[in-house]
C-alpha cells in the first residue's frame, strides 16, 4: 500500500516563530488531507489539498503531486498551536480510506 | 465542531467483555469510516460503510464488526476484549463513496483493564 513520511517527527519553536511540516508520499493520491490532533485528542481537519495551495489565516498549505509531496506552514506560530499534526492520503484507484503518516509533534513555548 | 457525534466519549472495561460504540454522521453524509489510533499502530482503517452497505475493510480483526442503518448512524462492536484492544476510536463521515473530504469525530476512548 501506499506510503506517508512525515517530517520532523518533533519539533520545539518559540511562540511568535515560523515552521514547515513536510508529508511524503509513495503513490499518486486523490485525497489528502491536513490534520491537528490537539491535546484532548480531537482530529481537526486543517486542509483537503490533492493539489495546489491554499490558506486558512496564519496556516497555508501546499501540494505539488506530481513531485509526492505536501508541505504544511505555520506562521506566527501561538501555544495552542501545538499537538500534532497529521498528514492522511488516499491513494488513487480503489483505495476509500486515507493512510495516515505517524505525525509531527509540535510544541510552542511560550 | 465537524457535525460527526460519537458516543461514549470513554468507556472502561474488562478483558472479555463486549462494547458498542456509536457514530452519527454529518447530515447529508453517506459514507462512514472507522479508524483507530493506538500507540504502537497509530491511526489505522478498520472499515468503511456507504449508504448502508459495507464497501471497504482495512485491519478489522474478527473479533470487531460494524454496522450502518437506514438512518445511517452506525455502530463498531467490540468483543472478547484484549488489552491491547485499548485505545482511540475515530468515526469519520464523508459525502460519497471515495475521494471526498472525510470529517472526524471527538472520538471513544477505550480503555480494557
Amino acid at each position: 500500500g501506499i506510503q506517508v513520511e512525515q517530517s520532523p517527527p518533533d519539533l520545539i519553536l518559540q511562540e511568535g516563530a515560523n515552521s514547515t511540516l513536510r508529508c511524503n508520499f509513495s503513490d499518486s493520491v486523490n485525497n489528502l488531507q491536513w490534520f491537528h490532533q490537539n491535546p484532548w485528542g480531537q482530529l481537526i481537519n486543517l486542509f483537503y489539498i490533492p493539489s495546489g495551495t491554499k490558506q486558512n489565516g496564519r496556516l497555508s498549505a501546499t501540494t505539488v503531486a506530481t513531485e509526492r509531496y505536501s508541505l504544511l506552514y505555520i506562521s506566527s506560530s501561538q501555544t495552542t498551536d501545538s499537538g500534532v499534526y497529521f498528514c492522511a492520503v488516499i491513494s488513487s484507484g480503489s483505495a476509500r480510506q486515507l493512510t495516515f503518516g505517524s505525525g509531527t509533534q509540535l510544541t510552542v513555548l511560550p | 465542531d465537524s457535525g460527526v457525534t460519537q458516543t461514549p466519549k470513554h468507556l472502561i472495561t474488562a478483558t472479555g467483555q463486549r462494547v458498542t460504540l456509536r457514530c452519527s454522521p454529518r447530515s447529508g453524509d453517506l459514507s462512514v469510516y472507522w479508524y483507530q489510533q493506538s500507540l504502537d499502530q497509530g491511526l489505522q482503517f478498520l472499515i468503511q460503510y456507504y449508504n448502508g452497505e459495507e464497501r471497504a475493510k482495512g485491519n478489522i480483526l474478527e473479533r470487531f464488526s460494524a454496522q450502518q442503518f437506514p438512518d445511517l448512524h452506525s455502530e463498531l462492536n467490540l468483543s472478547s476484549l484484549e488489552l491491547g484492544d485499548s485505545a482511540l476510536y475515530f468515526c469519520a463521515s464523508s459525502v460519497a463513496l471515495a475521494y471526498n473530504e472525510q470529517f472526524f469525530g471527538p472520538g471513544t476512548r477505550l480503555t480494557v483493564l
